[in-house]
């Protein structure tokens, strides 16, 4: 149980243009799902905190019109990186956390997206 | 003065040995300890989950929580190749969470 999906794994595209990554939770509905970034060697850095119907919650530094979450569902979150440049090219993790069991704080991974812009 | 505190590594251990893993920290409202191990250019993944202070075994992984000192532990033992990887502890509580900076364990064959 508890199995996080994120698609796509792997993208690539052209600066300028959008690319949306999907996080859904395939056996339980997530109370709030996370979004996170990591460099090569480097450790997760949250981006933001979405709660279903709601809107989400940045961290400092993170632009929010540039990355555009959509909460829609209890199982389905969606990250848009809008007019994407190259130094946007990084590894984006979703995680969420199952409403049914467990506490606020366990958090189950999505295997991560890797974008790369050119 | 940062919440969570993990040594980065690189650790280098021979197959076989016993490996342990640690984070301390500073803030005294965490009541929630999880370690995650991620592979290369995968998610991490839950590995130990710990309510407030004491040990927890599962299978070679035994997490250690010490709430007195700050400090928590992942021992690893009979350590195996497949266990290299890069290994997170998370902290929560008082409607926060942290991740440690993440360890990155190697074991040689």
């Amino acid at each position: 149980g508890a199995v996080v999906s994120q698609h796509p794994s792997w993208v690539i595209c052209k600066s300028g243009t959008s690319v949306k990554i999907e996080c859904r939770s395939l056996d339980f509905q997530a109370t709030t799902m996370f979004w996170y970034r990591q460099f090569p060697k480097q450790s997760l850095m949250l981006m933001a905190t979405s709660n279903e119907g709601s809107k989400a919650t940045y961290e400092q530094g993170v632009e929010k019109d540039k990355f555009l979450i959509n909460h829609a569902s209890l199982t389905l979150s969606t990250l848009t990186v809008t007019s994407a440049h190259p130094e946007d090219s990084s590894f984006y993790i979703c995680s969420a956390n199952d409403r049914g069991r467990g506490t606020t704080y366990e958090q189950y991974f999505g295997p991560g997206t890797r974008l790369t812009v050119t | 003065q940062k919440e969570v505190e993990q040594d980065p590594g690189p650790l280098s251990v021979p197959e076989g040995a016993i490996v342990s893993l640690n984070c301390t920290y500073s803030n005294s409202a965490f009541q929630y300890f999880m370690w995650y191990r991620q592979y290369s250019r995968k998610g991490p993944e839950l590995l130990m989950y710990t309510y407030s202070s004491g040990n927890k075994e599962d299978g070679r992984f035994t997490a250690q929580v010490d709430k007195s000192s700050k400090y928590i532990s992942l021992f690893i033992r009979d350590s195996q190749p497949s266990d290299s990887a890069t290994y997170l502890c998370g902290l929560g509580g008082g409607n926060q969470f942290y991740f440690g900076t993440g360890t990155s364990l190697t074991v040689i064959p």
